[in-house]
């Protein structure tokens, strides 16, 4: 079991540009999650994968930002036409439920640190 | 509405118990956590408690909740330089998928 990874760790982009970050979740796991964390503050929920199907999206994620899960495992954020206010660690986590548990928990990765110019 | 809050900096000695407090005001709250965040590594949770108990205690760790206050707090027994760390206390509204609403994060340091 390696973790849930993020690729890449570090981005520095241009206003403008467009970016696309990458979540692998623990494998087998059926609940991807995106959050964005700005300096200082706690994680804001984005939005939530249950497989493929994308169940809940927050009303911080503009019409620039997309996500997609397209087979149930690995997930994509891309944003575009990026604004300085943007720059964030975007956090991925995933989770399963198993059988009896009452709540799941949810495994974080290390984070795509998004800084733009 | 939903809003988590925490005070930003505690600082203990090795070896004293420290207190991290919380206050939530979503009263619909299901679960409510607390995780740890180390510099450069991902969030970790450290344990989480169901609303309608008073207490949970697991090794080290007691957390309290005050339904009534809306008040959470994670008491950490024999405080280590290993547990310095930022503590966010978090909530589940969503009766659980865990759209989790974080607080702003405790630093936590602990002197030797």
């Amino acid at each position: 079991d390696t973790g849930v990874s993020q690729d890449p760790r570090h981005k520095i982009t241009k206003r403008g540009q467009n970016v696309t970050f990458r979540c692998d979740p623990i494998s087998e796991h059926n609940r991807l999650y995106w959050y964005r964390q700005t300096l200082g503050q706690g994680p804001e929920f984005l939005t939530y994968f249950q497989n493929e199907a994308q169940l809940e999206k927050s009303r911080l994620l503009s019409d620039r930002f997309s996500a997609e899960r397209p087979k149930g495992s690995f997930s994509t954020l891309e944003i575009q036409r990026t604004e300085q206010g943007d720059s964030a660690m975007y956090l991925c986590a995933s989770s399963a439920l198993s059988g009896g548990a009452v709540t799941d928990t949810q495994y974080f990765g290390p984070g795509t640190r998004l800084t733009v110019l | 509405g939903e809003d988590v809050e925490q005070s930003l900096f505690l600082s203990v000695r090795e070896g004293d118990s420290s207190v991290i407090n919380c206050t939530y005001t979503d009263s619909s709250s299901t679960y409510l956590y607390w995780y740890k965040q180390e510099p450069g590594a991902g969030l970790q949770l450290l344990t989480y408690i169901f609303s309608n108990m008073d207490m949970k205690q697991d090794q080290r760790l007691t957390v309290l909740l005050n339904k009534k206050d809306k008040h959470l707090s994670l008491r950490i027994a024999d405080t280590q330089t290993g547990d310095s760390a930022i503590y966010f206390c978090a909530e589940d509204v969503s009766g659980g998928y865990q759209k989790v609403t974080f607080g702003t994060g405790t630093k936590l340091q602990v002197i030797p």
